[in-house]
């Protein structure tokens, strides 16, 4: 079984520049979750996605935003970038979290210069 | 905030069990607690979670205070491939906004 895969592997972006980040949850899965990790430091939570609708979002200003299609594959984008942006992209998948936990996937490391 | 308390780091021997304590003075009666660990460059990965009662499974064990204010993650016998960071969660009944803390770094010694 595939797991949750995310692209690109690695993007670097110059400040001001927008980002699309992807997310292909496990098959079956329908909820996807997406989080940020500055180096060093624990997951912050971004977004939670869920048979298409946006169900929850962190302390995130509204620049990051995102969408889930009707394959329950996401994106997340990033406008305006900032320096600070820089981060690794977590997504993960869940067919329900409280029972069976989350996937994550590898991430994406976004540079911003 | 994170709703966990863990030591920030820990060390181990190889092939010796291993305790990573947490605290979760707060927690509600529907939370369940999670733990996940993430290896260097990788994201994190399911351990194991559990509600009330202590849990068993291939990769570890988790003990789960009487008053669900603390648990245990056991490893049973540490090996090198255990070194990373380990977070303990809290998965409320209702929502899926998780809040990961800083988790704590294992060190296992040869």
């Amino acid at each position: 079984e595939a797991g949750v895969t995310q692209s690109p592997t690695h993007l670097i972006k110059t400040r001001g520049q927008q980002a699309t980040l992807r997310c292909s949850p496990i098959s079956g899965h329908t909820s996807v979750y997406w989080y940020q990790q500055a180096l060093g430091l624990g997951l912050q939570f971004l977004l939670w996605y869920d048979e298409g609708e946006e169900r929850n979002r962190g302390n995130f200003p509204p620049r990051f935003s995102g969408r889930q299609f009707p394959n329950y594959s996401s994106e997340l984008n990033v406008n305006a970038l900032e320096l600070e942006d820089s981060a690794l992209y977590l997504c993960a998948s869940s067919l329900d979290s409280r029972v069976y936990g989350y996937t994550f996937g590898s991430g994406t490391r976004l540079t911003v210069v | 905030d994170a709703k966990t308390t863990q030591p920030n780091s820990m060390e181990s021997n190889e092939e010796e069990p291993v305790h990573l304590p947490c605290n979760h003075s707060t927690i509600s009666g529907t939370d369940y607690i999670h733990w996940y660990r993430q290896l260097p460059s990788q994201g994190p990965e399911y351990v194991i979670h559990g509600l009330t009662s202590n849990v068993n499974n291939r990769m570890a064990s988790l003990a789960i205070a009487e008053d669900r204010k603390s648990s245990t993650l056991i490893l049973h016998r540490a090996t090198l491939r255990d070194a990373a960071v380990y977070y303990c969660i809290l998965r409320p009944h209702r929502d899926d906004k998780i809040i990961f803390g800083k988790g704590t770094r294992l060190h296992i010694l040869p």
